[in-house]
């Protein structure tokens, strides 16, 4: 089955380094991903939606200058966390939709298995 | 509104009860809506979907009945195991155009099941 791959899964930094996260489709093509932010014993929280080859959408709140989306190629998108602060310290998680999916099968939307990010 | 979890409440089930799981859902106008499982650490995972003109659909020991004249969501699982044991989110989407995907979280509720 389809399968999303996101990268690193923990990763601990000092407060004002920025840190880079990864989310892959592994076996399907993926115009559109999603990226999510969990606090612990929360709800997933949409944080934007990355196009490829062009600007990512942004839900509102959410800076777009501290957490830049960029996604050059249909199979990857980058979040990256900048100048990172304690505050920032949470579960990341993206998604993956796959559009080319025959439509008897009903999961189309596949989640990478998480970033857990510290910020000291 | 999004629905929004601060603290998520908690069901408690011995092991071979059936457990229901409700949400409530915000947007009357959502017209897809998941059923997630998240253990500790780990991205949610697929359980079981429901569209909109459906009010009922089964899967594997789980059903999901969706009441839209409330806007109320309910997972019932069967023969609940230990494995069972997570937190289970419901999610919704307006599906129409191209905003599929774009998922609103419930509150999420933590299952434990007691062997």
């Amino acid at each position: 089955g389809a399968v999303v791959s996101q990268h690193p899964s923990w990763v601990i930094c000092k407060s004002g380094t920025s840190v880079k996260i990864e989310c892959r489709s592994l076996d399907f093509q993926a115009t559109t991903m999603f990226w999510y932010r969990q606090f612990p014993k929360q709800s997933l929280m949409l944080m934007a939606t990355s196009n490829e080859g062009s600007k990512a959408t942004y839900e509102q709140g959410v800076e777009k200058d501290k957490f830049l989306i960029n996604h050059a190629s249909l199979t990857l998108s980058t979040l990256t966390v900048t100048s990172a602060h304690p505050e920032d310290s949470s579960f990341y998680i993206c998604s993956a939709r796959d559009t080319d999916r025959a439509p008897a099968t009903n999961e189309k939307l596949f989640f990478g298995s998480g970033t857990q990010l510290s910020v000291l | 509104g999004e629905s929004v979890g601060l603290h998520l409440p908690t069901l408690s089930v011995q092991e071979g009860d059936n457990s229901i799981i409700n949400c409530a859902y915000s947007n009357s106008a959502s017209d897809y809506f998941i059923w997630y499982k998240q253990e500790s650490g780990k991205g949610p995972q697929f359980i079981i979907d429901i569209r909109s003109n459906m009010d009922k659909r089964q899967g594997q020991r789980v059903t999901v009945l969706l009441n839209k004249t409330v806007k109320h969501l309910s997972l019932q699982i069967a023969a609940t195991q230990p494995g069972d044991s997570a937190v289970y989110f419901c999610a919704e989407n307006f599906a129409g155009g191209t905003s599929y995907g774009k998922l609103t979280f419930g509150q999420g509720t933590i299952l434990t099941v007691h062997p």
